[in-house]
């Protein structure tokens, strides 16, 4: 069974500080990881993705891969209030484009 | 930017009806998914189509569901006869650099 585990939370951040999400994967065949972002009663929004081993920025977010140790996160910088929601990882393994998602944690700033 | 679109928003039916769910795909993507999400769940993967053909389907995606294209830009999933635990909401997507979501259809099946 492949599996994508993830902190369910909540995990509570002050404004302007740094958030830190982690999640693990249990299928050494996946490839490519994804990090989306889903606030209540919407859709997942893909933030970024990730698939090489080491870190990959894109404005105040950065993902982080290590395939060794079956671990990706993504770290949000100078949390901002809007940035409150659930975030979800997923993987997805080569030649299988399907998504596997962990159960998502729920992230809160405190203003 | 091109985006996913999906109706009915919300669909109410009885036990035992069928109901159809449309999507339409970013134009130039080639994979299509359909997802679905039980409240307070996970993102469950149901069924991939690609070149017009199923390429993948889960456990859940048995014989009371199917997708059609039917023209060159909706996908719709189908389910025959539902049940109650089909009460989720069910998402759309399709591939690019990453998949692009819809904005989903609530099922609630009473």
């Amino acid at each position: 069974q492949k599996e994508v585990e993830q902190n369910s939370g909540p995990l509570s951040v002050p404004e302007g500080a740094i958030a830190s999400l982690n999640c693990t994967y249990s299928d050494r065949g996946s490839q490519s990881f994804f990090w989306y972002r889903q606030y209540s009663g919407k859709s997942p929004e893909l933030i970024m993705f990730i698939y090489s081993n080491g870190d990959k920025e894109d404005g105040r977010f950065t993902a982080q891969l290590n395939k060794a140790s079956q671990y990706v996160s993504l770290l949000i910088r100078d949390s901002q209030p809007s940035d409150s929601a659930t975030y979800l990882c997923a993987a997805e393994n080569f030649g299988n484009e399907k998504l596997t998602f962990g159960t998502g944690t729920r992230l809160t700033i405190i203003p | 930017e091109p985006e996913v679109t999906q109706t009915p928003s919300h669909q109410v039916t009885q036990m035992g009806q069928e109901v159809i769910l449309r999507c339409v795909p970013i134009s130039n993507h080639l994979y299509f998914y359909w997802y679905r999400q039980i409240l307070g769940q996970k993102v469950e993967f149901l069924v991939s189509f690609y070149n017009n053909e199923i390429s993948e389907k889960s456990e859940i995606f048995d014989d009371q569901f199917s997708v059609e294209r039917p023209d060159g830009s909706n996908f719709t999933l189908k389910i025959r006869s539902t049940k109650l635990e089909d009460s989720a909401m069910y998402f759309c997507a399709s591939r690019g650099q990453g998949s692009t979501f819809g904005s989903g259809t609530r099922l609630t099946v009473v």
